[in-house]
């Protein structure tokens, strides 16, 4: 797991701040990826980036707004959520190898919105 | 509804036996993956399997893959406590020619508890 590292792990926050989570690759990939995961559902794709571009826009409400500066980072931006937005977001990176993303995870951080 | 689907939805076994859970998918694949995760952890990628594969193997873990009925199974033979996580199969829809960047699609997944 130490391979993705996401700050913070645990974040409280009411529905009319803004924070950002913070994911960082330290294996070289040049994908990246943010998940959301709730109780009872399966893991649902938010965003893809490749080599910094977005790729794939999950139909993700635009209070959600990712951020890849670099092929290393990638951040996503919150403001405005709502209770239902709490849930463990996960990020991921992959480097394609012959057609192949096999995805390296980050351990998460469980937002909870009040 | 999902391109996967795992079942049983939870499995609970002794240590020592054999755990296999299956994965349904309706659309054609690129190649198939499993994940695990330990409670409110990352996932961690078990093992991978191609379309144009029948069968692989990773220590105690097996993975077949029947295109055909578009199904897939995990087994992990000589279960242990640590075993004790939710497995996840994920497609990737990539056909041949072009690229998915990754995109995979996640089951709700099986959990399986491996009593000591």
């Amino acid at each position: 797991e130490t391979g993705v590292t996401q700050t913070p792990r645990h974040l409280v926050m009411g529905m009319t701040n803004k924070k950002s989570l913070k994911c960082e690759q330290h294996l070289g990939h040049n994908a990246m990826y943010w998940y959301k995961q709730s109780a009872k559902k399966p893991l649902e794709l938010m965003f893809v980036y490749n080599f910094k571009e977005q790729t794939e826009n999950n139909s993700v409400p635009s209070r959600f707004s990712p951020e890849c500066p670099n092929s290393s980072h990638l951040f996503l931006h919150l403001h405005t959520l709502q209770p239902e937005d709490s849930a463990l977001y996960l990020c991921a990176s992959s480097q394609e190898e012959d057609s192949i993303y096999e995805q390296y995870f980050g351990p998460g951080t469980r937002l909870t919105v009040t | 509804s999902q391109q996967g689907e795992e079942d049983p939805q939870a499995l609970s076994i002794q240590e020592g036996e054999n755990a296999t859970m299956n994965c349904s998918y309706k659309t054609s694949i690129n190649n198939l993956q499993w994940y695990r995760q330990n409670s409110g952890r990352g996932l961690v990628h078990l093992i991978l399997i191609r379309s144009n594969e029948r069968e692989k193997h990773s220590g105690r873990l097996r993975v077949t893959l029947d295109t055909s009925k578009k199904s897939s199974s995990l087994l992990i033979t000589a279960s242990r406590a640590a075993d004790t996580a939710s497995y996840f199969c994920a497609t990737d829809l990539a056909n041949a020619g072009g690229t998915s960047y990754g995109k995979l699609t996640f089951g709700q997944g099986t959990i399986l508890t491996v009593h000591p």
